[in-house]
């Protein structure tokens, strides 16, 4: 079976400052993971996706994300951060289905 | 670009009433997909459904609920007798199967918010 684990339900920073939110995975199988953002009262949306390949993967905003297999993570990162990143940032694993994480989400602070 | 779309986009109802949520989903894609998220909270599987039949379900998607795709263009989601509890966005989703193409990646809809009253 595949979970997915986010760490941390919410998560502050100030304007500029580095953004890390964090995501571990169980797989018995090479895993897809995504990271998809909510933006309050919106629909999911894709920042970014790992299939295979590159392990360090590029998304929308400035955000990206990179799949370390020996640590089952798939960490999501932003060198700053902007008031309009303000979200719900949900990791997701796919085995047919996608399965999400709890949700993190991220205040930035002026 | 394609995307998947949602009627409606909000709905009241009473509880007891039968709602269906409805979606059409991207051309060409082949599997579709029912989440739910109750306010606050993560987004949970509902049902998959693949080849007019459903593949998957969830716990949650008990006797109150159904699926089907009355032609060729249209998902829906029915829930026959509607509870307080089922007051939540749900979420339609299509996934491309498409050899060369399918990454496991599902598009979403914008989201059916359902109020339950």
């Amino acid at each position: 079976a595949q979970s997915v684990t986010q760490l941390g339900s919410h998560v502050s920073v100030s304007e500029g400052a580095l953004v890390l939110l964090r995501c571990n995975y169980s797989s018995s199988v090479p895993p897809y993971l995504f990271w998809y953002v909510q933006y309050p009262n919106q629909g999911l949306q894709l920042l970014l996706k790992y299939t295979t390949g590159a392990t360090l993967v590029k998304g929308i905003n400035g955000f990206e994300a990179e799949f370390k297999k020996s640590e089952t993570s798939f960490h999501l990162t932003k060198p700053s951060a902007h008031m309009s990143d303000a979200a719900e940032y949900f990791c997701a694993v796919s085995g047919g289905k996608l399965i999400f994480g709890q949700g993190t989400e991220l205040s930035v602070k002026p | 670009e394609p995307e998947v779309t949602q009627t409606p986009s909000h709905q009241v109802t009473q509880m007891g009433q039968e709602v269906i949520l409805r979606c059409v989903p991207i051309s060409n894609h082949l599997y579709f997909y029912w989440y739910r998220q109750i306010l606050g909270q993560k987004v949970e599987f509902l049902v998959s459904f693949y080849n007019n039949e459903i593949s998957e379900k969830s716990e949650i998607f008990d006797d109150q609920f159904s699926v089907e795709r009355p032609d060729g263009s249209n998902f829906t989601l029915k829930i026959r007798s509607t509870k307080l509890e089922d007051s939540a966005m749900y979420f339609c989703a299509s996934r491309d199967t498409r050899t060369g193409t399918n990454t496991g990646e599902l598009f979403f809809g914008e989201g059916s918010r359902l109020t339950v009253l």
